[in-house]
């Protein structure tokens, strides 16, 4: 079956660094997926990850481990702004554009 | 600037009425692709358009209907919409690696 893992909550300090977990299971794997979604907007893209290891992208970077079934999201530096629910999603390659998503992440930066 | 966009962006309609919720891109890309977005059930895929005349269902298919007969329009078509499908629609075009969602519709069935 298909199961995408990711914490429903996190809390952390504005300055500080927070790594948020993504497990998956699918029935096919062609490329991981991070988006950021503020309160009542629309997701937008953050980080694509179809190899293992670490994409860096400014203060976020997005690790892929394909054998483990696991990714993670690191924001580094946390600003306020950075509040907001992070989606993990998987597109699964016997399906070319079929793509699955976790329930997400509600992150909440405090002062 | 690259844009999806969705109409109507807000709409409330009764059981049983036809309605289509449209969606356009001018970024000239091939994937094109449906979702809705329930509290405690996260972002389910409807609908999935590779190119032109080719579409395939996602996860929820069921009660929703699609067309792709130009590359830049992918509408979303409720033949008789039930309250069950009470929910905030996104549609989403892009690349291999990446999506740009549009600005999402609110729709409600009573």
């Amino acid at each position: 079956g298909q199961n995408i893992d990711q914490p429903t909550e996190m809390t952390a300090t504005e300055g500080a660094i927070v790594q948020i977990n993504c497990t998956y299971q699918t029935s096919g794997f062609n490329g991981l997926f991070w988006y950021q979604q503020h309160a009542g907007e629309a997701p937008t893209f953050l980080s694509y990850n179809v190899l293992d290891g670490l994409e860096e992208k400014g203060r976020f970077s997005s690790f892929l481990s394909r054998s483990k079934g696991y990714s993670y999201l690191l924001l580094k530096e946390l600003q306020m702004k950075d509040s907001a629910s992070y989606l993990c999603a998987v597109r699964e390659n016997n399906q070319g554009g079929k793509l699955i998503f976790g329930q997400g992440t509600e992150l909440s930066v405090k002062p | 600037e690259a844009q999806v966009t969705q109409n109507p962006r807000y709409l409330i309609t009764v059981t049983g009425k036809k309605l289509t919720v449209t969606c356009s891109q001018n970024m000239n890309h091939e994937y094109m692709s449906w979702y809705r977005q329930d509290p405690g059930l996260g972002l389910r895929q409807i609908y999935y358009s590779m190119n032109v005349e080719v579409t395939d269902k996602g996860d929820v298919p069921e009660g929703y209907k699609v067309s792709r007969k130009e590359k830049r329009n992918f509408p979303l078509i409720l033949e008789s919409p039930s309250p069950n499908q009470t929910s905030l629609y996104f549609c989403a075009a892009g690349g291999l690696g990446e999506q740009y969602f549009g600005p999402g519709t609110r729709l409600t069935v009573t």
